[in-house]
């Protein structure tokens, strides 16, 4: 029944280290997000993909690489976390052509990545 | 261009009362003003959304009024709940992209 889901919840982890958060929607959304919530709760998109194109890519540093395999799914992957990294992930959706347009963002449950 | 401004930062409000979010933007360009609710270890949620050509829209309890010359709008919670105790987010989208770019957040306590 999930939406938008997204694994795992929590991640900690060492300076250093690559890792990887995965996120899938069910609903049918043709457009993927990625958000970044630091600590201070501000929300700020990091990626955009629409039907696995990448139409969004703020000024994020290049350690951050989103993949899209299919519409359903968008993964972040982070190589060499450093300590500001911390914050909570936000996978989001929404159907962007089509029938049932909407500007509406449907949002996952977020993952804490916690860098030690 | 790109902010959108969001006050107060908390705000704290006795049940039964009515809770005011302020924001203002200055893009033009932007063309729908959602709010989203955020309880603690969620994912933000849709509330209520206005597009600019709307002065007001009401949901239930929930109210967005729209200053289209002044470029500010606003979240007003009537017969506020305990429930309501949230994080809300005023954002707006438009312009060359797809972003919404979202206000700083109020977090929102109602007093039982």
């Amino acid at each position: 029944d999930t939406a938008v889901s997204q694994t795992p919840k929590y991640l900690v982890t060492q300076m250093g280290n690559d890792k990887s958060i995965k996120c899938e929607q069910n609903l049918g959304h043709d457009t993927m997000y990625w958000y970044k919530q630091d600590s201070k709760k501000f929300l700020k998109i990091m990626f955009s993909y629409n039907n696995k194109e990448l139409i969004i890519n703020e000024t994020v540093p290049n350690r951050f690489s989103p993949k899209s395999p299919d519409k359903a799914h968008l993964n972040l992957h982070i190589n060499s976390l450093e300590l500001g990294d911390s914050a909570v992930y936000f996978c989001a959706s929404r159907k962007r052509t089509g029938t049932g347009t909407s500007y509406e963002q449907y949002f996952g449950p977020g993952t804490r990545l916690t860098v030690t | 261009q790109q902010q959108v401004k969001q006050s107060p930062q908390s705000l704290i409000v006795q049940k039964g009362g009515i809770s005011i979010i302020n924001c203002a933007y200055e893009n033009t360009a932007f063309d729908y003003f959602p709010w989203y609710q955020q309880f603690p270890g969620k994912g933000p949620a849709l509330l209520i959304a206005i597009r600019p050509d709307v002065s007001e829209k009401k949901e239930g309890r929930f109210t967005i009024s729209f200053n289209k010359s002044a470029k500010q709008f606003s979240l007003h919670i009537m017969d506020s709940q305990p429930g309501d105790s949230a994080t809300y987010f005023c954002a707006a989208r438009g312009g060359r992209d797809d972003k919404i770019i979202f206000g700083k957040g109020t977090r929102l306590h109602i007093l039982p």
